[in-house]
């Protein structure tokens, strides 16, 4: 069974620019969740989505958005890049939502910096 | 105070000895806890999960659950020198859905 497959793998972008990521769940899954990754801050929560529908947010300025298509598949974007955005974007498959024992499998991830 | 909070490390443990990682948390409504590894440059690897108090054991890793004491462990018996990463101890609410709330993470060495 494939994993969590994330593209592209790593993203060089200048200030101001904007960015999407993509994400494709584990087969069957129907929940996406990102994260963000840096040395300061560690791994923080952006957002959950399933069924295309954003179940839960993080603390991140709106320039932060998503969507999940039909099939699952999510992507993130991040308009107005800021050095700080600087970071690697997890995202984590899981077979559905709402219920606090979901185990969550992550993709390898998109390493994005910002010039 | 962090939500989730561990320590950072590094800890070193000898080859075939067991590594005991910590963690503990604020909120005493958290439901599910979560121990991920994550070698340097690569993605989080789930390891175990558990919900109840007591120990659930998979293998060389058992995980610790206190919910009275809010602390969770990870321990590893006979640790490898592969299992040199950063574990991470992640924390589910109860009330906000899927969402993870992650500690710093233990960086371990397992020296041969």
């Amino acid at each position: 069974k494939a994993g969590v497959t994330q593209t592209p793998r790593y993203l060089i972008k200048t200030r101001g620019q904007q960015v999407t990521l993509s994400c494709s769940p584990i087969s069957g899954h129907r929940s996406v969740s990102w994260y963000q990754q840096t040395p300061g801050q560690g791994l923080q929560f952006l957002f959950e989505y399933f069924s295309e529908t954003q179940r839960n947010k993080g603390n991140f300025p709106g320039r932060f958005s998503g969507r999940q298509f039909s099939n699952s598949r999510s992507e993130m974007n991040v308009s107005t890049l800021e050095l700080g955005d600087s970071a690697l974007y997890l995202c984590a498959s899981s077979l559905t939502a709402g219920l606090t024992y979901n185990e969550q499998f992550f993709g390898p991830g998109t390493r994005l910096t910002v010039l | 105070q962090k939500e989730v909070e561990q320590n950072s490390g590094p800890l070193s443990v000898p080859e075939g000895a067991i590594a005991s990682l910590n963690c503990t948390y604020s909120d005493r409504g958290s439901q599910s806890f979560f121990w991920y590894r994550q070698y340097s440059g690569k993605s989080p690897e789930l390891i175990m999960f558990i919900y109840s108090n007591g120990d659930k054991e998979d293998g060389r890793f058992t995980a610790q659950l206190n919910k009275a004491s809010q602390y969770v462990s990870l321990l590893i018996r006979d640790s490898q020198p592969s299992d040199s990463a950063t574990y991470l101890c992640a924390v589910n609410m109860g009330n906000q859905g899927g969402k993870l709330i992650f500690g710093q993470g233990t960086e371990l060495s397992v020296k041969p």
